[in-house]
C-alpha cells in the first residue's frame, strides 16, 4: 500500500510567520503535488514536482514556494503566512504510467491568526 | 475558470436506493476522468476512473458513465450504504499532458438509514 504522510494534522500560526508543511511518500513516486481544499472550491493545485529539484507552478502558487531535495519528500513553504492561507493542505504522490492515480496524505489543517 | 464543475454541493439519499452524482467539464482535451471519495479529516481516496474511449466503467456497487458529446460524467452507487456518506470529487486530466488533475468542487453525499 502506498503511504503518504504529512508532518502535522493541525497547525496554528500567526500572520507573517514562515510555515513549513512536510510530505513524505514511501513508494518511490516521481510526481508529487500540493493542493489546498476550501469549501465550494474543491481541490486547487498549488505546486507540483516531476522529480528531485524539479518544480512547476500549479493554479494558485502565489504566496507559496516548494522544495524537493529528496525523491520521497516534498515541502510546501508559506513565506509569510496570511489569514487567507487558512485552509486544508493536501499532499499527493503518483508513479509514472498513464493509468496511475494520485495517492493523498491525510491533510494538514492550517489556521493563520 | 472552473473547467470541472459539480453543481450539486450536497445530496441526500435513502439507504438501499441509488445515488447519482454528476459532473460537467468544459475542456474537450480531457481524456481521463476519476472519482475520489473523502471522509472528514482524511485525504481523498481513489474510487473509480474512466478513459474517454469508454462510456461506462463498473466496479462493484460503483459505475461511472461518460457522455463525451455532453461533456458530462456521473457516478452511480447502487445500493447506497451509510458508509458511502462522504464528499465525492470528480477530476479530469489529459493523459499525455502534465499529469495534473483538475478537480470539481465536490458533492457531499449523505445516506440516511
Amino acid at each position: 500500500d502506498v503511504k503518504v504522510t504529512q508532518s502535522s494534522r493541525y497547525l496554528v500560526k500567526r500572520t507573517g510567520e514562515k510555515v513549513f508543511l512536510e510530505c513524505v511518500q514511501d513508494m518511490d513516486h516521481e510526481n508529487m503535488f500540493w493542493y489546498r481544499q476550501d469549501p465550494g472550491l474543491g481541490l486547487r493545485l498549488i505546486y507540483f514536482s516531476y522529480d528531485v529539484k524539479m518544480k512547476e507552478k500549479g493554479d494558485i502558487p502565489e504566496g507559496y514556494s516548494v522544495s524537493r531535495e529528496k525523491k520521497e519528500r516534498f515541502s510546501l513553504i508559506l513565506e509569510s503566512a496570511s489569514t487567507n492561507q487558512t485552509s486544508m493542505y493536501l499532499c499527493a504522490s503518483r508513479g509514472l504510467g498513464a493509468g496511475e492515480t494520485q495517492y493523498f496524505g491525510p491533510g494538514t489543517r492550517l489556521l493563520v491568526l | 475558470d472552473q473547467q470541472v464543475k459539480q453543481n450539486s454541493p450536497s445530496l441526500s439519499v435513502q439507504e438501499g436506493r441509488i445515488s447519482i452524482l454528476n459532473c460537467d467539464y468544459t475542456n474537450s482535451m480531457f481524456d481521463y476522468f476519476l472519482w475520489y471519495k473523502k471522509y472528514p479529516a482524511e485525504g481523498p481516496t481513489f474510487l473509480i476512473s474512466i478513459s474517454s474511449i469508454k462510456d461506462k466503467n463498473e466496479d462493484g456497487r460503483f459505475t461511472v458513465f461518460l457522455n463525451k458529446s455532453a461533456k458530462h460524467l456521473s457516478l452511480h452507487i447502487v445500493p447506497s450504504q451509510p458508509g458511502d456518506s462522504a464528499v465525492y470529487f470528480c477530476a479530469a486530466k489529459i493523459i499525455q499532458g502534465a499529469q495534473k488533475l483538475v478537480f470539481g468542487q465536490g458533492t457531499r453525499l449523505t445516506i440516511n438509514p
